[in-house]
């Protein structure tokens, strides 16, 4: 079966813009998760998403947000960019707890 | 989740088996131990989790110590593509995030 999709893959944008990435999960896979990846920073988690519900919430601004739609896609948003949200920005889904967590290839941001 | 320690980095020779240790002193009893890879500029890739008892799956075996204070996640024939950062977790798992360390940077040596 398909693997977790992310679109775009690449993407650039200009300070001040805002982005909106996408996630489509495992077919039957409810939860996703989104991470940002930095050479600084590592791998940090953002948020999750369960039945278009968020559940957690990682420790970034109110810039950072998204959502979950009924197909279990999910969407997340980043409004007036900044340099150092150029990222790699990964997304995950899992059919249930306890469960493994498939990731995406990934969308690459970079912010000029 | 429990805090892991893990070394920055180690090297393997090709063909040998390759030993990544965890410690997780602090781990409760009903977190799990999971590992995942990430190739460069790749999505992470999980490879084994277990609780107690060892564990072994096409990829790789995981061994953790009856005390469960530490694991070892065994690769037993290293090739060049097993070339990533290893994570090691400690986590319940309840809420589905996962907390990333540094994890280790395997290189195989040809």
């Amino acid at each position: 079966k398909a693997g977790v999709t992310q679109t775009p893959r690449y993407l650039i944008k200009t300070r001040g813009q805002q982005v909106t990435l996408s996630c489509s999960p495992i077919s039957g896979h409810r939860s996703v998760s989104w991470y940002q990846q930095t050479p600084g920073q590592g791998l940090q988690f953002l948020f999750e998403y369960f039945s278009e519900t968020q559940r957690n919430k990682g420790n970034f601004p109110g810039r950072f947000s998204g959502r979950q739609f009924s197909n279990s896609r999910s969407e997340m948003n980043v409004s007036t960019l900044e340099l150092g949200d150029s990222a790699l920005y990964l997304c995950a889904s899992k059919q249930h707890m306890n469960t493994e967590a498939f990731f995406g290839q990934g969308t690459r941001l970079t912010v000029v | 989740d429990a805090k892991t320690t893990q070394p920055t980095s180690m090297d393997c020779a090709e063909g040998r088996a390759a030993n990544l240790p965890c410690n997780h002193s602090t781990i409760s009893g009903n977190e799990y131990v999971y590992w995942y890879r990430q190739i460069h500029s790749q999505g992470p890739q999980y490879i084994i989790h277990g609780l107690k008892n060892n564990e072994t799956n096409e990829m790789a075996s995981l061994i953790i110590t009856e005390d469960r204070k530490s694991s070892t996640l065994i690769l037993p024939h290293a090739t060049l593509r097993d070339t990533a950062v290893y994570y090691c977790i400690a986590t319940m798992n309840r809420d589905d995030k996962i907390i990333f360390g540094k994890g280790t940077r395997l290189h195989i040596l040809p």
